[in-house]
């Protein structure tokens, strides 16, 4: 069974620090890696996708895949109140088209 | 701007009729697209997978005499749910995979209430 792990939260960060938000997967043989943000009552938005180790930065998000580690991460810098929402990590293995989304990380920032 | 559209936003209908709802991708060709349905403050359940031209795959549990899937062109999947009941009351988003974009957007939701 694939699997793709988040914690729940809340996750509370004050407005102006980095937010971290973590995900691991189980299967090894993964390729893509997502991150989407859904606000209460909305479909999910797409924010960013890696494929490569490392990091990948998109104004104030940071996506850092460690392949070896089998673990995705999410960095927002200079965190907003409208930055506030679930954040849920995806994952497509290298078999199967079958995106499989992790159940998401409550995000709140502070004001 | 959006790359899925889905039609209609909100529908409210009777117990026992059937509704229809549309998933079109805008700028892109999709094979595959998804159906998920979400409770309030539930995460997202993938209920099936539409593919073009084929039959759809359905998750387990799920029943594919009352949630009809068609796929019939490269931009739009319909979902029916049949004799609908208040306990199918819930957010249905859809999805398409851009295989050239190697990423898959999801529409904008349909919101459906059975009284």
């Amino acid at each position: 069974q694939k699997e793709v792990e988040q914690n729940s939260g809340p996750l509370s960060v004050p407005e102006g620090a980095i937010a971290s938000l973590n995900c691991t997967y189980s299967d090894r043989g993964s390729q893509s890696f997502f991150w989407y943000r859904q606000y209460s009552g909305k479909s999910p938005e797409l924010i960013m996708f890696i494929y490569s180790n490392g990091d990948k930065e998109d104004g104030r998000f940071t996506a850092q895949l460690n392949k070896a580690s089998q673990y995705v991460s999410l960095l927002i810098r200079d965190s907003q109140p409208s930055d506030s929402a679930t954040y849920l990590c995806a994952v497509i293995g290298d078999r199967d088209d079958k995106i499989i989304f992790g159940k998401g990380t409550r995000l709140h920032i502070l004001p | 701007g959006a790359v899925v559209s889905q039609h209609p936003s909100r529908v409210i209908c009777k117990s026992g009729t059937s509704v229809k709802i549309e998933c079109r991708s805008l700028d892109f060709q999709a094979t595959t697209m998804f159906w998920y349905r979400q409770f309030p403050k539930q995460s997202l359940m993938l209920m099936a997978t539409s593919n073009e031209g084929s039959k759809a795959t359905y998750e387990q549990g799920v029943e594919k005499d009352k949630f009809l899937i068609n796929h019939a062109s490269l931009t739009l999947s319909t979902l029916t749910v049949t004799s609908a009941h208040p306990e199918d009351s819930s957010f249905y988003i859809c999805s398409a995979r851009d295989w050239k974009r190697e990423t898959q957007y999801f529409g904008p939701g349909t919101r459906l209430l059975v009284l």
